[in-house]
């Protein structure tokens, strides 16, 4: 099985910081990578798929890249919205996500 | 409108039996792969089984093989799963989500599963 492992777990940052959340494959996964936002009690968000298509409706500060087994979701500029948890996916061999990275407020 | 509504969610024993079913409309479901995906109260997403569009493959993580079976109904735009042998580790929101290429743009709301004596 594929496992996905997330740095960091926690994240403490500003409004207007750049912020780089990394996922890592236990093994080549192509660019079948999905990002998604998660906020309490609410339902997952896509925000990226296949690496860094960015999803309809989805802010351009969003932005994904990587390849292979290392993976990264940028936010160029932190927006008290994004306060959330996020997530990684794999979906090369079924499907897997990595255990998340949770943004809060510094 | 992708609409995507679950139900069935429950309080049941250890070692009982559960069926969930999602209610699909606003999208051609018939063409559809389709995904159960959980999340543990206070912790992250898990995949749990996806279904091919006309029920001809079915995976399942290994956590949950031989005791739950994804199953789908064309006709009447509807998925279930149904689960047995439950655990206290399979206490989790269940959510029903469309598969688009693997990734999942649209979900349902979930239904709470608790498995407890």
């Amino acid at each position: 099985d594929i496992q996905m492992a997330q740095s960091p777990s926690t994240l403490s940052a500003s409004v207007g910081d750049r912020v780089t959340i990394t996922c890592r494959a236990s093994q080549d996964i192509g660019n079948w990578l999905a990002w998604y936002q998660q906020k309490p009690g609410k339902v997952p968000k896509l925000l990226i798929y296949k690496v860094s298509s960015l999803e309809s409706g989805v802010p351009s500060r969003f932005s994904g890249s990587g390849s292979g087994t290392e993976f990264t979701l940028t936010i160029s500029s932190l927006q008290p919205d994004d306060f959330a948890i996020y997530y990684c996916q794999q979906y090369n061999t079924y499907r897997t996500f990595g255990q998340g990275t949770k943004v809060e407020i510094k | 409108e992708v609409q995507l509504v679950e139900s069935g969610g429950d309080l049941v024993q250890p070692g009982g039996s559960l069926r969930l079913s999602c209610a699909a409309s606003g999208f051609s479901f018939s063409d559809s792969w389709m995904s159960w995906v959980r999340q543990a109260p206070g912790k992250g997403l898990e995949w749990v089984a996806t279904i091919l569009h006309d029920g001809t493959a079915k995976y399942y993580v290994d956590s949950v093989k031989g005791r739950f079976t994804i199953s789908r109904d064309n006709a009447k735009n509807s998925l279930f799963l149904q689960m047995s042998s439950l655990r206290a580790e399979d206490t989790a929101v269940y959510y029903c989500a469309k598969d688009k290429y693997g990734d999942y743009k649209d979900w349902g709301q979930g239904t709470l599963v608790t498995v407890s004596s």
